[in-house]
């Protein structure tokens, strides 16, 4: 079936390490996205990307990384520069700059908890 | 993408008619509505997109005056599992140059029995 993947699910790190977040689609999207959403409250957008090779900064991007190297993948990096990293993480696409509107597809996102 | 303001919560009772308005006084001529639902612990979902007039689906009608600065979303008879966080997002993503899709911070629906 198509859709967005992430994976794990659930991921426990240890204060200070760095930690990668999978995200995968087979939608033939040009655009991806993450999102960061805490307890309570609304989506925070902290990197996208419109094409291969190229990805922009969200609002809150500070102590994370990106890379998109191929169209299905964009994986995240939380860096142990971010100083509060426990949080609800979600990764979705959209067809991007083919189309007009806002229409965007979600994975079922990965709970981060840093212990 | 154009910002929205909408209510922080709404309560209703099964088989009631929800609407849930949102405010975009800033939208662009290009700028397309689109509404989610999300559950606890997953993903928004994609409920219903418009530009102008109405829009119906199989689940949920948008209604979008004239002048576009804003639009409601119409829930009809809901039940207990329509209880979610409804986001409204204005924008385009057919524009080049890094758009965004932003989420405010969404709107509560409690439906009871």
């Amino acid at each position: 079936d198509g859709g967005i993947t992430q994976s794990p699910k659930y991921l426990f790190r240890k204060e200070g390490q760095n930690v990668t977040l999978s995200c995968e689609q087979n939608l033939n999207h040009d655009a991806m996205y993450w999102y960061r959403q805490d307890p309570g409250q609304g989506l925070r957008l902290i990197y996208y990307s419109q094409i291969v090779n190229d990805f922009q900064k969200g609002d809150i991007a500070e102590g994370y990384s990106v890379s998109r190297e191929k169209k299905e993948s964009f994986p995240l990096t939380v860096t142990s520069a971010q100083k509060n990293p426990t949080a609800f993480y979600l990764c979705a696409s959209s067809i991007g700059p083919r189309r007009s509107g806002t229409e965007a597809f979600f994975g079922q996102g990965t709970r981060l908890t840093v212990v | 993408l154009a910002k929205t303001t909408q209510p922080i919560s709404m309560d209703s009772y099964e088989g009631q008619e929800v609407n849930i308005t949102c405010s975009h006084n800033n939208i662009a001529t290009n700028d397309y509505i689109t509404w989610y639902q999300q559950f606890p612990s997953q993903g928004p979902r994609f409920i219903i997109q418009g530009y102008k007039t109405k829009v119906t689906n199989e689940v949920a009608s948008l209604f979008i005056p004239a002048d576009r600065k804003s639009s409601t979303l119409s829930l009809p008879r809901v039940s207990l599992s329509d209880t979610a966080v409804y986001y409204c997002l204005v924008g385009t993503t057919s524009t080049g140059g890094g758009n965004k899709l932003t989420f405010g911070t969404g709107t509560q629906l409690k439906v009871e029995l």
